[in-house]
Order: C-alpha cells, then structure tokens, then sequence
C-alpha cells in the first residue's frame, strides 16, 4: 500500500491567489481528516469525512477554505484568497472506523500523509 | 485550560539512555490513547496505541496510561540517534453517535534529540 498521498509536497504562491491541495486516502479507509500544523498552534483539525460525506467542518478558519470529498479515494482543500497566515504544512490523514460495539480491539489510529509545506507570500 | 498539554522540549539525551515522555489531560472520556512519532519534514507516524487504562509494551518503547491521575507517558529504553524525533500524544472519544468517526485530540509534541 502507498500510503496516504498528498501533493504537491510543496506550494509557494502569491498572496489572493486560489490553492488546492489534494489527498488520496489509503483504500478501505472510510474516513478522511485534514489538519495544519505550524510551531505556535501544533496539529489542528480543518475538517473530516465520514463515508465522504463532511461530518466537523468547525475547525476551518473562515470562508476562503473549503473541502471536498467527491469519492472515496480523493479528497480536495481549497483555499481563496490564500494570505500569508496561511503559511503552514497542511496534512491529510485517513483511518478505519469501526464502532466499538461491533469491535472493542480494533485500533483506531490515523495514517497520515507527508504533508503539503505551504508559503503564502 | 487545554485539553492536552505536552510539555515542548527540546529533550536532549545522551544515547543508551531512557526517555520519558509525558500529557496530562482534563478530558476524563478520553477512552483511546496513542504516540505518534513525527520526523522533521514527514507527517506523524502511529507509534503506540493503548485503550483504556494500563500498560503496553512494544520493544524498546513502553506506554503508560493513569486515567486517575488523566496522566500518560512513553517511556523509550536504550534511546538511539534513530530516535531523535518530535513525539505527540493524541487522545479521543468514540462518541458512537452514528456519525461514524471520530477524533482525535493532540499534543503539541515534544522534540527529542539523542546525541551519540
């Protein structure tokens, strides 16, 4: 298995212009979470999938991001206008949920991918 | 208050040495507990995975969890250079809402350096 893949692994572009960053998940996997990570804040959570469909978008930061899942094997993250604050390396992670009713040892780890390094100039 | 504090480091050893790595929390329905290991440049790596309360133990790397005290720890033997890495600790709920997923909380890491 490839893992999870994301790209570009790094994206340098110039204040309001549109980026996307895009992710494939690791098949099988049903859902789907995009983080950014920066020294000051740590990981955060932007927004995360369930069977494709969003199910917490609370963690994106405004209007200009937005996400989309239209299968089960890509995910997208737009941001427009980009701004400088932007800057930061932003992640998508996949896992296997499975309810623990049904199964109390599975291991509900996430997988991440390589992360895309984002600078907004 | 934060719901998972991670003291930031930078923790530098001497190789062979052991390594403690700590989180509290105040989220006393945290039910799964996790370390992940991140290299500089890479995205986090699932290290440890515990449920509930106790210890598991994984070659050199031991975790500890107190759910009395909302208290974990990693705990690495005979530390080597390959270890040198930002370790985070993560947490969640299975709130089995029927949402179907759910989330994990982290720590803000704690870079580990292990100088030969």
């Amino acid at each position: 298995d490839a893992g999870v893949i994301q790209s570009p692994r790094h994206e340098v572009t110039e204040m309001g212009q549109e980026v996307t960053l895009r992710c494939k998940p690791i098949s099988g996997h049903n859902s789907l979470f995009w983080y950014r990570q920066t020294m000051m804040r740590g990981l955060e959570l932007l927004i995360y999938f369930n069977n494709n469909v969003p199910i917490d978008d609370s963690g994106m930061p405004e209007d200009r991001f937005s996400a989309k899942m239209p299968n089960a094997s890509f995910s997208t993250l737009k941001i427009q206008p980009s701004e400088p604050r932007d800057s930061a390396v932003y992640f998508c992670a996949s896992s296997l949920y499975i309810s623990p009713r049904k199964h109390v040892s599975a291991n509900y780890g996430y997988t991440f991918g390589s992360g895309t390094r984002l600078t907004v100039v | 208050q934060k719901e998972v504090e991670q003291d930031p480091g930078p923790l530098s050893v001497p190789e062979g040495a052991i390594v403690s790595l700590n989180c509290t929390y105040s989220n006393s329905a945290f039910q799964y507990f996790m370390w992940y290991r991140q290299y500089s440049r890479k995205g986090p790596e699932l290290l440890m995975y515990t449920y509930s309360s106790g210890n598991k133990e994984d070659g050199r790397f031991t975790a500890q969890v107190d759910k009395s005290s909302k208290y974990i720890s990693l705990f690495i033997r005979d530390s080597q250079p390959s270890d040198s890495a930002t370790y985070l600790c993560a947490m969640g709920i299975d709130r089995d809402s029927g949402a179907g997923s759910y989330q994990l909380t982290f720590g803000k890491g704690t870079k580990l350096s292990v100088i030969p």
